[in-house]
């Protein structure tokens, strides 16, 4: 069985200041990890995936997770907010390997303020 | 903008009413997703088709029925909703819904379309 928390439903932060937004997963075989973003009254984009590679990973706009299997976590992490960052971000979590099954996190709303 | 599209954006219909949502890929894809975002809710999925065949129906009521004519389409047919029904449904594709032993496969994701049961 598999799930996915994340930590904070909202998460407010100022702009040019770091973004920390939390998940922790289990999982009962080596997962695959996702961090999606949603803006608003748009479909999901894909910003990052683990794959048993590298556990720092780096994804588009600046953001970057690392997978520590240790903590069972996957937080997403950004150096310095910007408004464009306003949005609803979803931690994912997949059993690798034979048919996947893909759970998402109840997702955490990023407000950026000027 | 995405390789998935979906029509209509946004959808009003009454309860009597039968409709039917659309999802086209343009990625060469061979699994493909329905997926239902309500407010306060996590995403739930609904169905999955890999390569045009039903691999998961994930307990959805049968007023709800999907329809993969080929790996580039999918529809879900509407009949007699609830209002509780109305609510964002995104689709998703992926390479497939195995993944590879490098990992699982990303989805990608339409813009949804925004459903109000009256």
């Amino acid at each position: 069985a598999q799930s996915v928390t994340q930590l904070d439903s909202h998460v407010s932060v100022s702009e040019g200041t770091p973004v920390l937004l939390r998940c922790n997963y289990s999982s009962s075989y080596s997962p695959s990890l996702f961090w999606y973003v949603q803006h608003p009254n748009k479909g999901l984009q894909l910003l990052l995936k683990y794959t048993s590679a590298a556990t720092l990973v780096k994804g588009i706009n600046g953001f970057e997770a690392e997978f520590k299997k240790s903590e069972t976590s996957f937080h997403l992490t950004k150096p310095s907010a910007h408004m464009s960052d306003a949005a609803e971000y979803f931690c994912v979590v997949s059993d690798s390997g034979g048919y996947q099954k893909v759970t998402f996190g109840t997702g955490t709303k990023l407000q950026v303020i000027p | 903008e995405t390789g998935v599209t979906q029509t209509p954006r946004h959808l009003v219909m009454g309860m009597t009413n039968k409709k039917s949502l659309k999802c086209e890929q343009h990625l060469g894809h061979n699994a493909m997703y329905w997926y239902k975002q309500s407010a306060k809710k996590p995403l739930e999925l609904m169905f999955v088709y890999n390569f045009k065949e039903q691999t998961e129906n994930n307990s959805v009521p049968s007023r709800f029925s999907p329809e993969c004519p080929n790996s580039s389409h999918l529809f879900l047919h509407l009949h007699t909703l609830q209002p509780e029904d109305s609510a964002l449904y995104l689709c998703a594709s992926s390479q497939d819904s195995w993944g590879t032993s490098g990992g699982a496969n990303e989805q990608f994701f339409g813009p949804g379309t925004r459903l109000t049961v009256l």
